[in-house]
């Protein structure tokens, strides 16, 4: 059973650049989740995808967007990066249902820096 | 809004005794709830849960208890070990899962 992965580990940008962050799920799960976990807080919660839509969103402006694919890999994408974007960004996959639907499964997290 | 409040950014507790991290929440539309413990360069894993029907969950070394009047909970440790080491994050959720809130975390330091 392969966990969530997530790419790349670590990336640098400047401000008003755009970035795109991969995400593979864990086998058998397909839901995914995107958190945002910046310095010395817990992750907040950005949106989650099932069946490639948007299934619920965070308080995050509208140049945070995503994708799921039909394999239930993801990507989250950060138009017109601004300093404050910088963070660590967690993935975390579930099963839409049964007894596994509420416990989330992370990845390692891409850390990005805005320069 | 800070719905999910761990208001202890660290703990330090000697190896073989309890560890209590504690955790408060203000929505009480929240009816699952979990600990999560992360090591660095690592995602959070997922380390024990507890719905809103119960007032306590068990596993091994780690217990869980809920006070849902107080809007609280909190997690025990006995015995504490140096492997322990690591941020623990409170989560809590509704129904639907799509929005699980988590605290800040608390940064658990077990010496030998």
């Amino acid at each position: 059973e392969t966990g969530v992965t997530q790419s790349p580990t670590h990336l640098i940008k400047t401000r008003g650049q755009q970035v795109t962050l991969r995400c593979s799920s864990q086998s058998g799960h397909n839901t995914v989740s995107w958190y945002q976990q910046a310095l010395g807080q817990g992750p907040q919660f950005i949106f989650q995808y099932y069946r490639e839509e948007e299934n619920g969103r965070g308080n995050f402006p509208p140049r945070f967007s995503g994708l799921q694919f039909p394999n239930y890999s993801s990507e989250l994408n950060v138009n017109a990066l601004e300093l404050d974007d910088s963070a660590l960004y967690l993935c975390a996959s579930s099963p839409k249902q049964g007894s596994g639907a509420n416990v989330l499964t992370f990845g390692a997290g891409s850390r990005l820096t805005v320069l | 809004d800070q719905q999910v409040k761990q208001n202890s950014p660290s703990l330090s507790v000697q190896e073989g005794r309890i560890s209590i991290l504690n955790c408060d929440y203000t929505n009480s539309m929240f009816d699952y709830f979990l600990w999560y413990k992360k090591y660095p360069a690592e995602g959070p894993t997922f380390l024990i849960s507890i719905s809103s029907i119960k007032d306590k969950n068990e596993d091994g070394r780690f217990t869980v208890f809920l006070n849902k009047s107080a809007k609280h909970l909190s997690l025990h440790i006995v015995p504490s070990q140096p492997g322990d080491s690591a941020v623990y994050f409170c989560a809590a959720s509704a129904y639907n899962n799509n929005d699980m809130r988590f605290g800040a975390g608390t940064r658990l330091t077990v010496k030998p």
